[in-house]
């Protein structure tokens, strides 16, 4: 089992649905995270969460709504999406405090938009 | 403003030496990252140096230099399982807000 995982890991939604990621950390991590990867570009921080508190917000549209219900456990809500939306969203944890403080990545959930 | 710059693209030949660059303009950056990403997969943890120098570990090594806002990973004895993305990535405090280059895809031929 990996240390963070998402699901789903494909999912293709209407531009009128409500749909959720969610990504689940196994490795006592007390920061969690949500990227997104659209091809050829940077990484994109989302969301940041530490000790189950948000921290940061990139400015992200309001379509896109964070929820971390404990330290372990973080989710996507996302409703009336834009095909431009379409990307692989990536859920990271980190344990602030550590030397390093690297992320731990999951496999990602790719998210088409129709 | 935070900007990371490395090339789009590089092609090396297995068992030859590559070095992949970094350049960043950023302000609060205490340490550099590199993470390295296959194809469909998530990315994974290479190296971290908060200090100048020369990070070696194994094939792998790490330079920075924070006065001149430069970064390089140096890949040796290149493998085929080598081919993937290579994303460097500059944060604030540890891993907190980390921020990543594009990436540089690396591809590896006989």
């Amino acid at each position: 089992e990996t240390g963070v995982t998402q699901t789903p890991r494909h999912l293709v939604m209407g531009m009128t649905n409500k749909k959720s990621l969610k990504c689940e950390q196994h490795l006592g991590h007390n920061a969690m995270y949500w990227y997104k990867q659209s091809a050829k570009k940077p990484l994109e921080l989302m969301f940041v969460y530490s000790l189950e508190e948000r921290v940061e917000n990139n400015s992200v549209p309001s379509r896109f709504s964070p929820e971390c219900p404990n330290s372990s456990h973080l989710f996507l809500h996302l409703h009336t999406l834009q095909p431009e939306d379409s990307a692989l969203y990536l859920c990271a944890s980190s344990q602030e405090g550590s030397y390093t403080g690297e992320l731990f990545f999951g496999e990602g959930s790719r998210l088409t938009v129709l | 403003g935070q900007n990371i710059d490395q090339p789009t693209e590089m092609t090396a030949t297995e068992g030859a030496i590559v070095q992949i660059n970094c350049t960043y303009q950023t302000s609060g950056f205490n340490g550099l990252f590199w993470y390295q990403q296959h194809a469909g997969e998530a990315p994974t943890f290479l190296s971290y140096n908060v200090l100048d120098g020369l990070e070696e570990k194994g094939r792998f090594s790490s330079f920075l230099s924070r006065s001149k806002g430069y970064s390089y990973l140096l890949l040796k004895e290149l493998q085929m399982k080598d081919s993937a993305s290579y994303l460097c990535a500059g944060a604030n405090t540890g891993g907190f807000k980390t921020i990543f280059g594009a990436g540089t895809r690396l591809f590896v031929k006989a």
